[in-house]
């Protein structure tokens, strides 16, 4: 199976600060891509889809590099209800299944 | 409203045992898909469903069997259950399949096996 890499972390970062997650996917016929949010026992939730030119979402920008196969989030102004993992996730098309990376955990501190 | 539900919620039991877990969602969509996910966070896809029909299935011990008796439901049963079969498993359910559109996940079972 192909992989999505990221480093597990944990990020612990003051209230306030920007911080970047970065995430690599080794099949090159990947289609799409995605970040999730996952809090502490509970379920994955969409946050937000990555596009080719770059996306913004309020406080959250997610881009993508498809030479480099790279793809990154970055928060910024963070804040206490931003501690979550943060799964990278790809869809390798057709009816695949999507495929997660294991997450970063990201613990923002007051 | 609840979009994808699983029931129960926590699940303990003994080694050997057989145990279902169930779920159903509402949105409407075609495909359902079981995640197992570990003590090390892992997500992992067991099976998903299109159409009730299985159309993935990765290298899970024939122990556990999906079941589907309508579009609407996934239901998960395991037979001689083990140690390492404890974990988190979630149901998620999406529109068509191939991860293009948003895919929603239920509130997860925590399942431990004693």
């Amino acid at each position: 199976r192909k992989e999505v890499e990221q480093d597990p972390g944990p990020f612990n970062v003051p209230e306030g600060a920007t911080v970047a997650f970065n995430c690599t996917y080794s099949n090159s016929a990947s289609q799409s891509f995605f970040w999730y949010r996952q809090d502490c026992r509970k379920e994955p939730k969409l946050l937000m889809s990555v596009y080719s030119s770059g996306n913004e979402d309020g406080r959250f920008t997610a881009q993508l590099n498809r030479a480099s196969q790279y793809i990154s989030l970055l928060i910024r102004d963070s804040k206490l209800s931003d501690s979550a993992t943060y799964l990278c996730v790809v869809n390798e098309g057709g009816n695949t299944p999507l495929v997660f990376g294991k997450g970063t955990r990201l613990s923002v501190i007051a | 409203d609840t979009a994808v539900s699983q029931t129960p919620k926590y699940l303990v039991t003994q080694m050997g045992n057989d145990k279902s877990i169930k779920c159903e969602q509402n949105l409407g969509h075609d495909t359902m898909y079981w995640y197992k996910q570990d003590s090390k966070k892992f997500l992992k896809i067991m099976f998903s469903y299109n159409n009730k029909e299985l159309i993935i299935n990765e290298t899970v011990p024939n122990r556990f069997s999906p079941k589907s008796p309508d579009k609407a439901h996934l239901n998960l049963h395991i037979n001689s259950l083990e140690l390492g079969d404890s974990a988190v498993y979630f149901c998620a359910s999406n529109l068509m399949g191939g991860g293009d559109n948003e895919q929603f996940f239920g509130p997860g079972t925590r399942l431990t096996v004693l």
